[in-house]
């Protein structure tokens, strides 16, 4: 089963540049996630996807930030502009639908902002 | 207050040695994870819980569901063992998933 797959893996760009992250979940895995860790921290929801709808993006910075997931399949995640502040790893994550289901993650996209 | 607790936040023992991470949570969950991230790695799955107790190898993972409790031991620890270790507990409702802020665990040859 191929997992969960991200790119770039690595991003560097100067502040107030734009930058997108891409993301392919597992085959049939109806929700997916977007996370921000910052170094030293756990991961912090961006956004959540049930198939193509939008379940949660409370915490998502919208002034900068924007994803979608058309065709409730793949994913993109941008962010225009870029802040100092926004340099972090980037984790997509699938999971299947049900309550016991497991949670796969990408090998994440690391973004440093100069 | 984060809705999942880790501790330790840091970790260091001697190759062999006996190792547990805890973890408490204050929402009413379907599942617990515990994840495993490597330097520069993604996030492995290590278990998911509901109750009870899992084994996989050298780990061993425990959930108390009256208490919100649960813990992750390493029996026999190894240098390869050293990584950040990541209790996530699963919503009962809305497939969200609130994370603790890690363990980061250092096994000494």
């Amino acid at each position: 089963e191929a997992g969960v797959a991200q790119s770039p893996r690595y991003k560097i760009i100067e502040k107030r540049q734009s930058v997108a992250f891409w993301c392919n979940p597992i085959s049939g895995h109806a929700t997916l996630y977007w996370y921000q860790q910052i170094l030293g921290q756990g991961p912090k929801l961006l956004i959540q996807f049930q198939n193509n709808g939008v379940v949660d993006d409370s915490q998502l910075p919208k002034d900068r930030f924007s994803a979608e997931r058309l065709k409730g399949v793949d994913s993109t995640l941008k962010i225009q502009p870029a802040k100092l502040e926004d340099s972090a790893v980037y984790l997509c994550a699938s999971s299947p639908l049900r309550s016991t289901g497991e949670l796969f993650f990408g090998e994440g996209s690391r973004l440093t902002v100069l | 207050k984060n809705e999942v607790e880790q501790s330790p936040q840091n970790l260091t023992a001697q190759e062999g040695e006996f190792i547990t991470i805890n973890c408490s949570y204050s929402v009413g969950i379907s599942a617990l994870h515990w994840l495993q991230q490597h330097p520069g790695g993604g996030i492995v799955s290590l278990f998911m819980l509901s109750s009870g107790k899992k084994k996989h190898g050298r780990l061993i993972a425990t959930i108390n569901i009256q208490e919100k409790h649960s813990s992750l031991h390493i029996t026999a620890s190894h240098p390869r063992d050293s990584a950040v270790y990541i209790c996530a507990a699963r919503r009962g409702t809305g497939n969200q998933f609130y994370f603790g802020t890690g363990t980061s665990l250092t096994v000494i040859p």
